[in-house]
């Protein structure tokens, strides 16, 4: 199973841009990056997922690297309200059923 | 539309006795998932369903048991509680195929006493 490296902690001012980076440099073929984010104690929320090309939605972008060992979801308008933390994982297949494989994140903190 | 409902929101029991963990989806989802999530961690699978009437131990399944009801609901029984049990639990699902995302509960905390 491909894992993942976050950093444990960034902080971002509001309205500005928070690149968060991740590490996926065991990545296989055919997994797929995604990101989720936690609120407080709520349940993780799914932001964006990616193969290999760059992916962007309402919530964020994400910019995979050509070889796909890495990759850094981007905020563009960070806000008090994206204060949470920040999950990169790389999708593991076992049969029909595909599970997440949580690490501990990124904290990001938005400040004003 | 409700997408993943969790019961009960809280619960306390002692050391020793059951309780089941609810969990029900309204979007027609194939897979179901148990997470449990201690604090300062991340979240870490019990069990999942892929489909009705399947089940799989995930990482730390010991302790536990589930069932698989019907598509809609994958219930978590707890059959004898330990403190080691104190947690927050979150349930998910999905639709199998590539690339889509997975919906999350809003929890079940547990305290084991």
């Amino acid at each position: 199973d491909a894992k993942t490296t976050q950093p444990p902690s960034m902080d971002c001012a509001e309205g500005r841009a928070a690149n968060l980076p991740c590490n996926h440099s065991t990545i296989s073929g055919n997994e797929y990056v995604y990101w989720y984010r936690q609120i407080h104690s709520q349940g993780p929320q799914y932001i964006i997922h990616g193969l290999k090309n760059n992916e962007t939605n309402e919530m964020a972008s994400l910019i995979i690297t050509e070889d796909r060992k890495s990759s850094t979801l981007i905020l563009p308008h960070a806000t008090l309200r994206d204060t949470a933390v920040y999950y990169c994982i790389v999708r593991v297949n076992t049969g029909t059923a595909s599970k997440l494989t949580f690490g501990t994140g990124t904290r990001l903190q938005v400040t004003l | 539309n409700a997408g993943v409902t969790q019961t009960p929101k809280f619960q306390v029991l002692k050391t020793g006795q059951s309780m089941t963990l609810q969990c029900a989806q309204d979007m027609n989802h194939n897979s179901m998932y148990w997470y449990r999530q201690d604090p300062g961690m991340g979240l870490r699978l019990i069990y999942y369903s892929a489909s009705e009437g399947t089940t799989d131990k995930g990482e730390v399944p010991n302790g536990y048991n589930v069932s698989r009801l019907n598509k809609r609901e994958f219930s978590l029984r707890l059959e004898s509680a330990a403190p080691s049990q104190t947690s927050v639990y979150f349930c998910a699902s999905r639709v199998i195929g590539a690339g889509y995302g997975y919906t999350f509960g809003s929890g079940t905390r547990l305290t084991v006493v």
